[in-house]
């Protein structure tokens, strides 16, 4: 069955610190790749999303992304966090290239900033 | 983008009633989706609710337990029946919407229910 796995449960990093979360899928064949985060008390928000060219994509509020197909991965990454960003984010994939597929979604890390 | 209310945002229900979901959008959607978020874990999906059609459940979930209802293109309801303490979770509504093969997912605030 297709899965998706972030590797980091909860990650804890001082303001300023640079972040990187790990998502990996073993679905083999074209992916929609997402990442979603939601703030404490708010409700899920995609923070990006990538369908295909560029493999480097870039989202709100300084994240980005890279997909690696040879890697089944797509990381998310930020140079330099805030106290805001204290969050869960969850990674997500559809297949298919019609994109009509259904979101399955990592098991969310979260991630604590401290001021 | 969606924005998609969603009525009540949480509830406290006694074990074997049953509580109805309501999840209203601002625009015409054709794909309608419900999750469960149950504490510490991940999004879950339980359905797929297409106006005009019947939903389809994935494994694991079944119509007697979460009757769903589709009238129109921007309205949909969950119904949690019969409930147990196990069913206590956090049930989104979601929708696709922006159109063409790059359509994005958008996620409703959720309905926090609690069963005793």
């Amino acid at each position: 069955a297709q899965s998706v796995s972030q590797h980091n449960h909860h990650v804890i990093l001082s303001e300023a610190a640079s972040l990187e979360l790990g998502c990996n899928y073993s679905y083999g064949g074209t992916v929609n790749l997402f990442w979603y985060v939601q703030y404490p008390g708010q409700h899920l928000q995609l923070l990006l999303k990538y369908f295909s060219g560029d493999p480097l994509v870039k989202g709100i509020k300084g994240f980005e992304a890279e997909f690696i197909k040879s890697k089944f991965s797509f990381n998310l990454r930020k140079p330099s966090v805030q106290w805001s960003d204290t969050a869960e984010y969850f990674c997500a994939v559809n297949k298919g290239s019609s994109n009509t597929g259904k979101l399955i979604f990592g098991q969310g890390t979260t991630l604590q900033v401290k001021p | 983008s969606a924005v998609i209310s969603q009525k009540p945002s949480r509830d406290i229900c006694q074990r074997g009633t049953s509580l109805t979901i309501q999840c209203q959008v601002d625009s015409q959607v054709t794909m309608m989706f419900w999750y469960r978020q149950q504490p510490g874990q991940s999004l879950t999906l339980i359905a797929t609710a297409n106006q005009g059609s019947e939903a389809t459940y994935e494994s694991g979930f079944v119509i007697d337990k979460f009757p769903i209802s589709r009238p129109n293109l921007t309205f949909s309801t969950l119904t949690v029946s019969n409930m147990s303490p196990e069913d206590s979770s956090i049930y989104l509504c979601s929708v696709r919407a922006g159109g063409g093969p790059q359509e994005t997912q958008y996620f409703g605030p959720g309905t926090r229910l609690l069963v005793l």
